[in-house]
């Protein structure tokens, strides 16, 4: 049964800092990871697909990397501003099932001016 | 676009009650996914329907159903209210096809009392 852990669960930083974000997943056989931010009163909002196929994405300050093997991704995200307080969630979709998002419980980032 | 919407956006119930919950997906969108959100728990997939057919299925009892129109907009029903059905109802949409990202609505609050 997949598991998706996510460390840490809660992170405060000074504004400017660069920050790492992890997951990790227990079964290496998914289709796709992505990465989506959550802010309060608001739904998820889509920041990086990365396809199995694949070892990282980037948008803007973001980067994303997997390593399906070692079952880990990290979301890098560079420069970090107060904007960017939200949680922070790790998904996956396991292959042979490629519609349903299993999801670790999130990391609560709070960036400090 | 308009964006995925949700309604009600808050919802407050009795136990034993049943409650209908409604998602409109984004347009030329075939596929609405159903996820519950509890701070123990986290995200847990329930069900996804595509062209009024439900594709995919989470592990819920059957207190939990739902349905889609030709218009690809969604319901989703509880019957028979429990203390534990409080949480945020997320639903998602997308084209449909494999992998793609699902957009996600802001939820409903559900508070079962």
């Amino acid at each position: 049964k997949q598991e998706v852990t996510q460390i840490p669960a809660a992170l405060s930083v000074p504004e400017g800092e660069n920050l790492v974000l992890n997951c990790s997943f227990t079964d290496s056989a998914i289709y796709n990871l992505q990465w989506f931010r959550q802010d309060p009163g608001k739904g998820l909002t889509s920041l990086l697909l990365i396809q199995s196929s694949q070892r990282e994405q980037t948008s803007g300050r973001l980067n994303a990397s997997l390593d399906k093997s070692s079952g880990r991704s990290t979301l890098y995200i560079a420069a970090s501003q107060p904007g960017d307080s939200a949680t922070y969630l790790c998904a996956v979709i396991n292959a042979g099932n490629n519609r349903k998002l299993i999801w670790g419980l999130g990391t609560s980032l709070a960036v400090n001016p | 676009k308009a964006g995925v919407t949700q309604t009600p956006r808050y919802l407050i119930k009795t136990r034993g009650q049943q409650v209908t919950l409604s998602c409109s997906p984004i347009s030329g969108h075939r596929s609405v996914s159903w996820y519950q959100q509890t701070p123990g728990q986290g995200l847990q997939f329930l069900f996804e329907y595509f062209s009024e057919t439900q594709r995919n299925k989470g592990n819920f009892p059957g207190r939990f159903s739902g349905r889609q129109f030709s218009n690809s907009r969604s319901e989703m029903n509880v019957s028979t209210l429990e203390l534990g059905d409080s949480a945020l109802y997320l639903c998602a949409s997308s084209p449909g096809f494999e992998g793609e990202t699902q957009y996600f609505g802001p939820g409903t609050r559900l508070l079962v009392l």
